[in-house]
């Protein structure tokens, strides 16, 4: 069963405007962990953002926040103000909670999202 | 501080062949995870190595497999190459201790291809 969907193949924004890229998870792990990663046609992962699933905020990291809705299972990332570096594969990835009490275990991806920035 | 690194950068073998792929941890990171990713798809979970255990496996065959040594770094190996193998392999560290919230250190990635 696949456990992090993203809908979205790809996504064209706006320069300097504000863009949601969309997540949604599955598990039966109370315990678990949300992350965001950019990767640049360069080829490596960039980390972006995380949420715990018992934090009581949603996360941010300055242009990045996490619209974390627990109930509804979805993670969507949201990046203000686009940039034409921002032009990049988007991936929302979960790890549940495996060994170590929950700080451990192998981040599982979605296939991931497409951003294109247009100035 | 070195970040994770990955060698060689580009690999090309026969199909039937053996590939050896190498990762190097930062410094102090016990855990190793090796991901493949395929032209224009996600990031597929291989293996995961701690302390020099294998503590997860993904869905591929047994001809992917791989080892952690006593200084963390760690090798895929891929027999009996496949041309579906060709991807970007990506290799990443994290220390158990750490916090949650620290996402994993991705290497650049290790581009095999099997002609």
């Amino acid at each position: 069963a696949q456990k992090i969907t993203q809908t979205q193949p790809g996504m064209f924004v706006q320069e300097k405007e504000a863009v949601t890229l969309d997540c949604t998870y599955d598990t039966s792990d109370p315990s678990y962990g949300l992350f965001w990663y950019k990767q640049p046609s360069s080829g490596e992962m960039i980390f972006l953002i995380y949420q715990g699933s018992y934090d009581q905020q949603n996360a941010t990291e300055g242009r990045y926040s996490l619209n974390f809705q627990k109930a509804r299972k979805s993670a969507n990332l949201v990046i203000s103000a686009s940039q034409l570096g921002d032009s990049a594969m988007y991936f929302c990835a979960m790890r549940e909670a495996k060994g170590y009490g929950g700080s451990q275990g192998n981040l599982i991806f979605g296939k991931g999202t497409k951003l294109s920035v247009k100035p | 501080e070195a970040g994770v690194t990955q060698s060689p950068t580009h690999l090309i073998k026969t199909r039937g062949q053996q590939a050896t792929l190498r990762c190097s941890p930062i410094s102090g990171h016990t855990s190793v995870y090796w991901y493949q990713q395929a032209l224009g798809l996600g990031l597929q979970f291989l293996l995961w190595y701690d302390e020099g255990e294998e503590r997860n496996r993904g869905n591929f065959p047994p001809r992917f497999s791989g080892r952690q040594f006593p200084n963390y770094s760690s090798e895929l190996n891929v027999n009996a190459l496949e041309l579906e193998d060709s991807a970007l392999y990506l290799c990443a560290s994290s220390f158990v201790a750490q916090k949650p919230n620290y996402g994993y250190t991705f290497g650049s990635g290790t581009r095999l291809t099997v002609v």
